[in-house]
């Protein structure tokens, strides 16, 4: 099964500054990746499929880049409510549709 | 608007069974891969299920192969998990997520969760 990777597992930055989350497939999974947002005691939510596509209504300051095993997450300028945990996930057609452990951002 | 409310959890002792729904309204629940994903206490989300559209095909977690079964009802815009042999460690949140109308897309809705205790 494909693993994957997410660095760091948490992060602690300042109101305005740029994040960057990363996430890493053992085997290459071409644009097959997503980015959740969870925020405390919510649900998931989808920020950005297909590697770099964002979701409706997600907020221009999230960004994703990559393609193969290497993936970034980025924030271009963190605000309050993006505290949250995040996550990627692999989504090509073969099972299981794997997870990262996930990275906390916190507000320093 | 799409909704999606998963019902069913609560305590059930190891080796118990459990079935957990999730009624979906607001798309058109026929022409939708469909998924469970569950969430332990503090831990981090998990991939346990998918189904096809028409419910022809299904894969499972190694996790919880052999033990749960995914269906769906389509008349009835209703995914359904069935879970035996549960053990202490199957205790987490379970959402039922929304696909695509194929099996390489990303989950785009997400049910509010149901509680899942396993416990003597």
């Amino acid at each position: 099964d494909i693993q994957m990777t997410q660095s760091p597992s948490s992060l602690s930055a300042s109101v305005g500054d740029r994040v960057t989350i990363t996430c890493r497939a053992s085997q290459g999974i071409s644009n097959y990746l997503a980015w959740y947002q969870q925020k405390p005691g919510k649900v998931p939510k989808l920020l950005i499929y297909a590697a770099s596509t964002l979701q409706s209504g997600v907020p221009s300051r999230f960004s994703g880049s990559g393609s193969g095993t290497d993936f970034t997450l980025t924030i271009s300028s963190l605000q309050p409510e993006d505290v949250a945990t995040y996550y990627c996930q692999k989504y090509n057609s073969a099972p299981p549709y794997t997870f990262g452990q996930g990275t906390k951002v916190e507000i320093k | 608007e799409v909704q999606l409310v998963e019902s069913g959890g609560g305590l059930v002792q190891p080796g118990g069974s459990l079935r957990l729904s999730c009624a979906a309204s607001g798309f058109t629940f026929s022409s939708y891969w469909m998924h469970w994903v569950r969430q332990a206490p503090g831990k981090g989300l998990v991939w346990v299920s998918r189904i096809n559209s028409d419910g022809s095909s299904t894969s499972y977690a190694d996790s919880v192969k052999g033990r749960f079964t995914i269906s769906r009802d389509n008349a009835k815009n209703t995914l359904y998990l069935q879970m035996n042999s549960l053990r202490a460690e199957d205790t987490a949140v379970y959402y039922c997520a929304r696909g695509g109308r194929i099996a390489a897309a990303a989950l785009d809705y997400w049910g509010q969760g149901t509680l899942v205790t396993v416990s003597s």
